[in-house]
């Protein structure tokens, strides 16, 4: 169960636009299309932003989008704002029916 | 509303024990997985834990197995977390999550607030 791997930063201007990239195995990301990403703020929960790879909750702005190719999924934010300052965590469910998270991507909007 | 009120965490020495809760409402609670998930201070989300909504299937990080306990009582709309044998490592704030459907594999979609387990002499 090792961690997927994440870019430990990224950082923006406000405006543009910023891709996250999260790198698995054929046990985990590579096996299912249960890519699910986390946006956490300092000093906050960890907020559900997309799920099933490319699938945004109510309320998630479509700035935010997902997607996969083999071992790696992807978390592009575009139209960066302030607000989107915040941790993001990749995670996938995997082969031994448990969960695996990124170690996690500080985005920085210059 | 969805929520999910973990009980209080607290200071262990190593080698102790402490039992987490979790109470959830706002939803239907026997017809979803829940999980529980860690964060060491300055550290990134761990999984520990995860059980179907019918308590039948259950699944652990090999960093806690053998040592932690998930169960449920959907009667009562709570879940747990048994933790023994803690060790300094497991020092961390504990989230309850639900999950978006009966199974496991569904996205971990409402997180609680947290609690801090502190694992020192």
């Amino acid at each position: 169960q090792s961690a997927l791997t994440q870019p430990p930063s990224v950082s923006g201007s406000p405006g543009q636009s910023v891709t996250i990239a999260c790198t698995g195995t054929s046990t985990d990301v590579g096996s299912y299309d249960r890519v699910s990403w986390y946006q956490q703020p300092p000093g906050t929960v960890p907020k559900l932003i997309i799920s099933e790879v490319n699938h945004r909750p109510s309320g998630v702005p479509d700035r935010f989008s997902g997607s996969k190719s083999g071992y790696t999924a992807s978390l592009t934010i575009s139209g960066l704002q302030a607000e989107d300052e915040a941790d993001y965590y990749c995670s996938s469910y995997t082969t031994s029916s448990s969960w695996v998270f990124g170690g996690g991507t500080k985005l920085t909007v210059l | 509303e969805v929520q999910l009120l973990e009980s209080a965490g607290g200071l262990v020495q190593p080698g102790g024990s402490l039992r987490l809760s979790c109470a959830a409402s706002g939803f239907t609670f026997h017809l979803y997985a829940m999980s529980w998930v860690r964060q060491a201070p300055g550290k990134g989300l761990e999984w520990v834990s995860g059980i179907g909504a019918t308590g039948s299937l259950k699944s652990y990080a090999d960093s806690v197995k053998g040592r932690f306990t998930i169960s449920r009582d959907n009667s009562d709309n709570t879940m747990f977390l048994q933790m023994s044998s803690l060790r300094a490592e497991d020092t961390a704030v504990y989230y309850c999550v639900k999950s978006a459907g009966i199974l496991l594999a569904f996205p971990l979609d409402y997180w609680g607030q947290g609690a801090p387990v502190t694992v020192s002499s």
